[in-house]
């Protein structure tokens, strides 16, 4: 199956800093999701992106659809050490696919 | 806010026995998700329900199969589990597909992390 370019893959930050991660593909999306997952736990979705160029919050989240709608970008600013998990972006195809594609996740850090 | 459970979190079964995982969901959603997290690899999926008895195979359908009496639960089931399927099974639901957008935003359960000995 397809999935998306997720990037970095890894990031270790310093409690405070603020982050940043985005996902692109070759493909046009109509919605673009942002997720995290805490270890042995499942996916909570964080933000959702409906139409390009939408820049949406959630707390100390930002992400936005990019006007191509081939990307998207989550920050996080401010970082705290419970931000630590694994954050994932997903997307729907164009063309009114059923399923969703996935990034392979950014696994975040924070050192106190 | 959307509720999807998962039956176990944690389970061990032998090769060659049948396993069943079960997944529940409060929300009247019509669409339901089965995908399996492996290290590396991301979610893939296994198979998806987007009515009561209807079923499309997804990306890794093989060694795996699902029923969906009720729309609120969908069962994956490893008719003989092998040690190659020991992973983390993930289950979702959304409201439906073909509509606005929105109606597309799939809610994960926690998770049930499977070993097969």
């Amino acid at each position: 199956g397809q999935q998306l370019n997720q990037s970095p893959q890894s990031m270790f930050i310093q409690e405070g800093e603020d982050v940043s991660m985005n996902c692109t593909s070759s493909s046009i999306f109509n919605t673009w999701l942002w997720y995290k997952q805490d270890p042995g736990e499942g996916p909570v979705l964080l933000i959702a992106l409906y139409k390009a160029g939408e820049l949406t919050s959630n707390g100390r989240l930002t992400a936005q659809f990019g006007i191509t709608r081939k990307d998207s970008f989550l920050n996080i600013s401010a970082s705290i050490p419970s931000d630590v998990g694994i954050y994932f972006c997903a997307g729907r195809l164009q063309g009114g696919s059923e399923k969703l594609v996935f990034g392979k996740g950014t696994k975040l850090t924070v050192n106190p | 806010d959307v509720k999807v459970t998962q039956s176990s979190r944690y389970l061990v079964k032998r090769t060659g026995e049948k396993v069943f995982l079960e997944c529940v969901q409060d929300m009247d959603h019509e669409n339901m998700f089965w995908y399996r997290q492996d290290p590396g690899l991301g979610l893939r999926l296994i198979y998806f329900s987007y009515d009561v008895k209807m079923k499309e195979k997804g990306d890794i359908p093989e060694g795996y199969s699902v029923s969906r009496e009720k729309k609120e639960r969908f069962s994956l089931i490893l008719e003989s589990a092998s040690t190659n399927q020991t992973s983390m099974y993930l289950c979702a639901s959304s409201l439906i597909i073909w509509g606005p957008p929105s109606t597309d935003t799939q809610y994960f359960g926690p998770g049930t992390r499977l070993t097969v000995l």
